[in-house]
């Protein structure tokens, strides 16, 4: 079946470091990957996606490059703020028409 | 605002109420879903429906039942709550991406 794993956290940086948060996967074929951000309070939010392998998702300043050979998505960001505190999910779809499958979250703690 | 709204945000019941967990959204979109969140498990499918009419079982079914009343609303009921139901749902509908609710937070003492 599918599956996604991420890294354990919390995480807890400074202001302007650099983030990397772990994800791989195992799926049949060829999944579309995704990253989730929930804010407090909120639901989920589409941070960026990547649909084939060596494709590179993006945004806000966040970046994660669909690497089937290693069968990871790991999200980066080179300088992160305060203001991006908040869980990361990595999931996967397999198929145009099915569900999709989350990691378990990670929390991210920003300091100023 | 265009999306999925879900009602109540917050709610407390005692183990054997039932209450019913409503969803709706205005985007014209054929699929829904209801999720279950729970600390350090990520997001769990609990049921799901394809199209108007359909319903199917997710990943955690057991204790829950679900109507898709017509294309906006997706309701779940939980006919006897019971502790290990305490979670935060979320509902999603689905055309080309994901729009998630903001969800309701419900405790069962």
């Amino acid at each position: 079946g599918n599956s996604v794993t991420q890294m354990e956290g919390p995480v807890t940086l400074s202001e302007e470091a650099f983030l990397t948060i772990n994800c791989t996967y195992t799926a049949t074929g060829y999944p579309s990957l995704f990253w989730y951000v929930q804010y407090p309070g909120e639901g989920l939010q589409l941070l960026l996606k990547a649909t084939k392998a060596d494709d590179k998702g993006s945004n806000k300043g966040f970046e994660a490059t669909y690497r089937k050979e290693t069968t990871s998505f790991h999200l980066e960001k080179g300088s992160v703020q305060v203001s991006d505190s908040a869980v990361y999910f990595c999931a996967l779809r397999n198929g145009a028409n099915s569900k999709l499958t989350f990691g378990k979250g990670i929390t991210l703690s920003v300091r100023p | 605002n265009a999306g999925v709204t879900q009602t109540p945000k917050f709610q407390v019941l005692k183990t054997g109420q039932s209450m019913t967990l409503q969803c709706a959204q205005d985007m014209n979109h054929n699929s829904m879903y209801w999720y279950r969140q729970d600390p350090g498990m990520g997001l769990r499918l609990i049921y799901y429906s394809a199209s108007e009419g359909t319903t199917d079982k997710g990943e955690v079914p057991n204790g829950y039942n679900v109507s898709r009343l017509n294309k906006r609303e997706f309701s779940l009921r939980l006919e006897s709550a019971a502790p290990s139901q305490t979670s935060v749902y979320f509902c999603a509908s689905r055309a080309n991406g994901y729009t998630f609710g903001s969800g309701t937070r419900l405790t069962v003492v």
